[in-house]
């Protein structure tokens, strides 16, 4: 079964400050690595996803930042605002399930104003 | 479009009872899955399908669960008989390529069960 190392838990940023959210995998066959935002009472909402054959994908404020060989991901947060203050959850793809998405654990970001 | 529709938004009931969860996927979308989402297990994928056909359905915990998609515009998650673990919230999403591609979530069905 994969599994999606995400961390930290939790994050408190002061606004204008950059939040980093980290997750490593393990094997996968199919390089499609999403994340997810989730707004109390909401579902999930895709933010930004990545195929790796690019390291970086940068859209906006939000960047996804790729390293194939180790197996790890981060999602930085740049100039970060309340706004953002949500839970973030990582996925990838589970070779051993025919590559189904795993969710990581999620990182419950708050921005302090 | 309205986005993914899911009813209902809250359900409360007792330990034993049957649970029916009601599923809308956005027109098009040939992918429907269905997740639970609790504080310990994280986003646990329950059951999937693909042009109204179950393709993976390992993620659901036991017999008791049961799914269903009659036609494209609509899914069924049921549990017969409830159990208070089943307390959970309950997403279905939809995709137009699967899960390699945007899922479109909906707001959710938070069952507890007394």
């Amino acid at each position: 079964q994969q599994q999606v190392k995400q961390s930290p838990q939790s994050l408190i940023v002061q606004k204008g400050g950059i939040s980093i959210i980290n997750c490593a995998y393990e094997n996968t066959a199919f390089d499609y690595f999403p994340w997810y935002q989730q707004f109390p009472g909401k579902g999930p909402a895709l933010l930004i996803a990545i195929r790796p054959d690019v390291s970086e994908k940068k859209e906006g404020r939000f960047t996804i930042s790729f390293n194939k060989s180790a197996k790890q991901f981060s999602l930085h947060i740049m100039d970060s605002q309340p706004g953002d203050s949500a839970t973030y959850f990582c996925a990838a793809p589970n070779e051993a399930a025919g590559n189904k998405l795993t969710f990581g654990g999620g990182t419950r970001v708050l921005v302090k104003p | 479009d309205a986005g993914v529709i899911q009813s209902p938004r809250h359900e409360v009931t007792e330990m034993g009872q049957e649970v029916t969860l009601r599923c809308k996927p956005i027109s098009g979308h040939d992918y429907l899955f269905w997740y639970r989402q609790t504080m310990m297990r994280g986003l646990e994928l329950l059951i999937y399908f693909n042009n109204n056909v179950p393709i993976d359905d390992s993620g659901m915990p036991e017999d008791r669960f049961s799914a269903k998609m009659p036609n494209a515009s609509f899914s069924t998650l049921k549990i017969q008989p409830s159990e208070p673990r089943d307390s959970a919230v309950y997403f279905c999403a939809s995709s137009l390529i699967g899960y390699t591609g945007e899922l479109f979530f909906g707001e959710g069905s938070r069952l507890t069960v007394l």
